[in-house]
């Protein structure tokens, strides 16, 4: 079975914090990696998508890196806010079909 | 247009009762998706449709039917639904179904009373 994790469960930090949220998944056959945001009771935002053939994609304060060979991903989020407080989702997209399987999502709390 | 459009936002229905819910993009997407989502979990694939053809079915039960009338709009069908199956609806597209980026709507929140 196909599985994506993701560590930790929950994060609280203060602002202005850098911070990892990490990912692994158990089939390196991917096509491609994406981070979403959730804010609560929301639907999803794509925050970066990274196809197989590259390492690392940046958008702001966001860098999100892919290792196929060791089956890891991460979001580094730099000088963090309140407003970024939300549940970050990594979903592995691949297959014939681009079948996305997503993560168990880490919960991120900015304190002011 | 970069969104995914769903409607309704929330909807309340009986056990007896026939809804549906709607989702529409103007991208020239040809592949999309609904998603069910229980409180503090991660979304799970029900259907995938692509160039208008039901490709993939999560074996969900029938009281769920997908419809897909044109590359722009997606619908679901609900009906005798149970309690167990309130739950935030999401709706995806992609341009292709492979080695794409998913583009969300903000969902439906439906509970079944």
């Amino acid at each position: 079975k196909q599985e994506v994790t993701q560590i930790p469960a929950a994060l609280s930090v203060p602002e202005g914090e850098n911070l990892v949220l990490n990912c692994s998944f158990t089939d390196s056959a991917i096509y491609n990696l994406q981070w979403f945001r959730q804010d609560p009771g929301k639907g999803l935002t794509s925050l970066l998508l990274i196809q197989s053939s590259q390492r690392e994609q940046t958008s702001g304060r966001l860098n999100a890196s892919l290792d196929k060979s060791s089956g890891r991903s991460t979001l580094y989020i730099a000088a963090s806010q309140p407003g970024d407080s939300a549940t970050y989702l990594c979903a592995r997209g691949g297959g014939a079909t681009n079948k996305l399987i997503f993560g168990t999502g880490t919960l991120l709390a900015v304190q002011p | 247009d970069t969104e995914v459009t769903q409607t309704p936002k929330h909807l309340v229905m009986g056990m007896t009762n026939k809804k549906s819910l709607k989702c529409e993009q103007h991208m020239g997407h040809r592949a999309m998706y609904w998603y069910k989502q229980k409180a503090k979990k991660p979304p799970e694939l029900m259907f995938v449709y692509s160039y208008e053809k039901l490709s993939i079915n999560e074996s969900v039960p029938s009281r769920f039917s997908p419809e897909c009338p044109n590359s722009s709009l997606l619908n679901l069908h609900l009906h005798a639904l149970q309690p167990e199956d309130s739950a935030l609806y999401l709706c995806a597209s992609s341009q292709r179904t492979v080695n794409y980026g998913y583009t969300f709507g903000s969902g439906t929140r439906l509970t079944v009373v």
